[in-house]
Parts: structure tokens; C-alpha cells; sequence
């Protein structure tokens, strides 16, 4: 039974660039919540989505979007990278029947 | 704002000691509340979690408490193993499964 996965495992970019996360949320399971982890702190929630539609946004700009797929996968979507984007970006799904969310490996972000 | 924090950053122990590792949070209305654990370079791995309707629950060496009128989480860890160094969050839930998490706190075992 597989887990969240997520990719890419690293990915290095450079200021002003685009880049898109991938996530794929523990299987059968609708919910996705994506968390910014920069180095040396605690994960901050990004987004949450349930059966496509947004069910909550944390305290991100713009520049960050997701969208969930009808496979319930989503992407991460971020324009104008800035030096401060780089972190671990984690994907995160519930189990399905407790608020427990297990985690994916995160996709490691380098912008230069 | 909502917030969680931890009281120690750091924490050294010596295998085979208990461990405890304390969380503070603020939101009162939280009523679920959970331990990870994380490796370097690797996403948070789920420990023990607690319900706002219980003040202990017990896993595997782990145990956690939850006071809520001083609004404290503990971890403990029995019988400490090298395996157990990581750096430790506790995390809280406001809603629509958001979690909010703290600072994190790293556990490192001598042996």
C-alpha cells in the first residue's frame, strides 16, 4: 500500500523562474495539504484541497497555486521563485478516518 | 495568532534514558494534537497522536500527555535508542485538517 510519494526529489532553480510540485496522496484517499518547510523551522500549511476544490490557504502570496486532479494527485505551483522559496515543500494526506495526515518524502527546492 | 512552540531546542541524552520532550500551544479550541518525527532530508514521520478528550495515550516506548489547562504537550521516550535522534515536532489542528506546527526540538542519543 503505497504512501504519499511526491516528485521531484530535488530541483534547482533560479530566481524569477517557474516551477511545479507533484504529489500523489496516499491511495483512495481525497485530501491533499502542501507545507513549506524552510530549513531550521517547522512546516507552514500552504494549501489544502478535497475532491479539487481549495478547503483552505495559509499565509503564502500569489505567486503559490495548486490545483488537485480527478485522481486526486495535485500540483504545486509556484511563479517568481525568490532566494526565500527554497525549502522542503511536503505533501501531506489524512488518513481516512482519523485528521492524522502522514506526510511524503517533500520535494527539496534550491533557488539560486 | 495561533502558535506552537517548544520549551528546548536541544536535548542530549545517553542511550537508555527517557527522554521527554515538552510543547507548549496556544489555541485553546485545538482538540487534536500530534507527534512527528524527522530525520534529515526526510518528511515528518508520524509518532503518537492525542484527542483534547484524553490527557495520555501510549504507543510503542512513546508516550504522550496533553494538559489542557495549561494548554502542554509532553512526549516520552523509553528507553532512548541511537535510532531516536531527530529533531521532534509537536503539531495542532485548527480545522479542515490544517496543521500547525512548532519549531521542533532535536533529540540527540550518545551511546
Amino acid at each position: 500500500d503505497a504512501g504519499v510519494t511526491q516528485s521531484p526529489t530535488h530541483l534547482i532553480k533560479t530566481r524569477g523562474q517557474q516551477v511545479t510540485l507533484r504529489c500523489s496522496p496516499i491511495s483512495g484517499h481525497k485530501s491533499v495539504s502542501w507545507y513549506q518547510q524552510v530549513l531550521g523551522q517547522g512546516p507552514q500549511f500552504i494549501f489544502q484541497y478535497y475532491e479539487k476544490e481549495e478547503r483552505g490557504r495559509g499565509n503564502f502570496p500569489d505567486r503559490f497555486s495548486a490545483r488537485q486532479f480527478p485522481n486526486y494527485s495535485s500540483e504545486l505551483n509556484v511563479n517568481a521563485l525568490l532566494l526565500g522559496d527554497s525549502a522542503l515543500y511536503l505533501c501531506a494526506s489524512p488518513a481516512s478516518s482519523t485528521d492524522t495526515q502522514y506526510f511524503g518524502p517533500g520535494t527539496r527546492l534550491t533557488v539560486l | 495568532g495561533e502558535s506552537v512552540g517548544l520549551h528546548l531546542p536541544t536535548l542530549s541524552v545517553q542511550e537508555g534514558d527517557n527522554s521527554i520532550i515538552n510543547c507548549a500551544y496556544s489555541n485553546s479550541a485545538s482538540d487534536y494534537f500530534i507527534w512527528y518525527k524527522q530525520e534529515s532530508g526526510k518528511g515528518p514521520q508520524f509518532i503518537i497522536d492525542i484527542r483534547s478528550n484524553m490527557d495520555k495515550r501510549q504507543g510503542q516506548r512513546v508516550t504522550v500527555l496533553l494538559n489542557k489547562t495549561v494548554k502542554h504537550l509532553s512526549l516520552q521516550i523509553a528507553a532512548t535508542q541511537p535510532g531516536d535522534s531527530a529533531v521532534y515536532f509537536c503539531a495542532e489542528t485548527t480545522g479542515f485538517q490544517k496543521l500547525v506546527f512548532g519549531t521542533g526540538t532535536r533529540l540527540l542519543v550518545s551511546p
